[in-house]
């Protein structure tokens, strides 16, 4: 299985802060890399795949970087409504894998 | 509109058989993948396996294979996954999730259900 290692486990930050979540993957893979955004209560909300493409309707302020094995997700200016947990996910091979998940707060 | 409508939250006892549903419409139900993915309490996300309804072609994850089983009926535009013998540990939402593009069965998740909360305890 591809381990998917998200770093950090939390975070905690101030309105209008840049903030950067890390993922790396135990093997190359592909650039086949999601993130979502999940709110408490709430089912997961795709906001980046394939390492880079913003989904349709997702703020310009988050932006995925990354290849290889190392990629990252970048809010540029941290929103209240941006509070939430991120979520990496690989599906460059089976079984599909999560990373363990980012709690942002805001300080 | 493409939309994913699971079935209730279940309370059940250990050793009880459960059958979980997803209901989709807005599109042409057998030409997507469908996903399972469970969410333990406080806990992060992990893929159970995936159902091609067009053939009923399956693929489970290592950790749940043997544990759980996944269908689908084309007539109903669900699809399903079922417990024979439920335990404490199997407590956690269950979403299911359809990918991006037609006939594949790695895509991301575009489109997800609500979650169906299952409950199992003595």
């Amino acid at each position: 299985d591809i381990q998917m290692t998200q770093s950090p486990s939390s975070l905690s930050a101030s309105v209008g802060d840049r903030v950067t979540i890390t993922c790396q993957a135990s093997q190359d893979i592909n650039n086949f890399l999601n993130w979502y955004q999940q709110k408490p209560g709430k089912a997961p909300k795709l906001l980046i795949y394939d390492a880079s493409t913003l989904e349709t309707g997702v703020p310009v302020r988050f932006s995925g970087s990354g290849s290889g094995t190392d990629f990252s997700l970048t809010i540029s200016s941290l929103q209240p409504e941006d509070i939430a947990t991120y979520f990496c996910q690989q599906y460059d091979d089976l079984p599909l894998t999560f990373g363990g998940g980012t709690k942002v707060e805001i300080k | 509109e493409v939309q994913l409508v699971q079935s209730a939250a279940e309370v059940k006892k250990p050793g009880e058989s459960l059958k979980i549903s997803c209901e989709a419409s807005g599109y042409t139900f057998t030409t997507y993948w469908i996903d399972w993915v469970r969410q333990m309490p406080g806990k992060g996300l992990e893929w159970v396996g995936v159902i091609f309804p067009g053939d009923s072609d399956t693929r489970y994850s290592p950790s749940f294979q043997g544990q759980v089983t996944i269908s689908a009926d084309t007539s109903l535009n669900t699809a399903y996954l079922q417990w024979s013998s439920l335990k404490a540990s199997d407590t956690a939402i269950y979403y299911c999730a359809r990918g991006f593009w037609p006939g594949a069965s790695q895509t991301p998740f575009h489109y997800w259900g609500q979650g169906t909360l299952i409950s199992v305890s003595s």
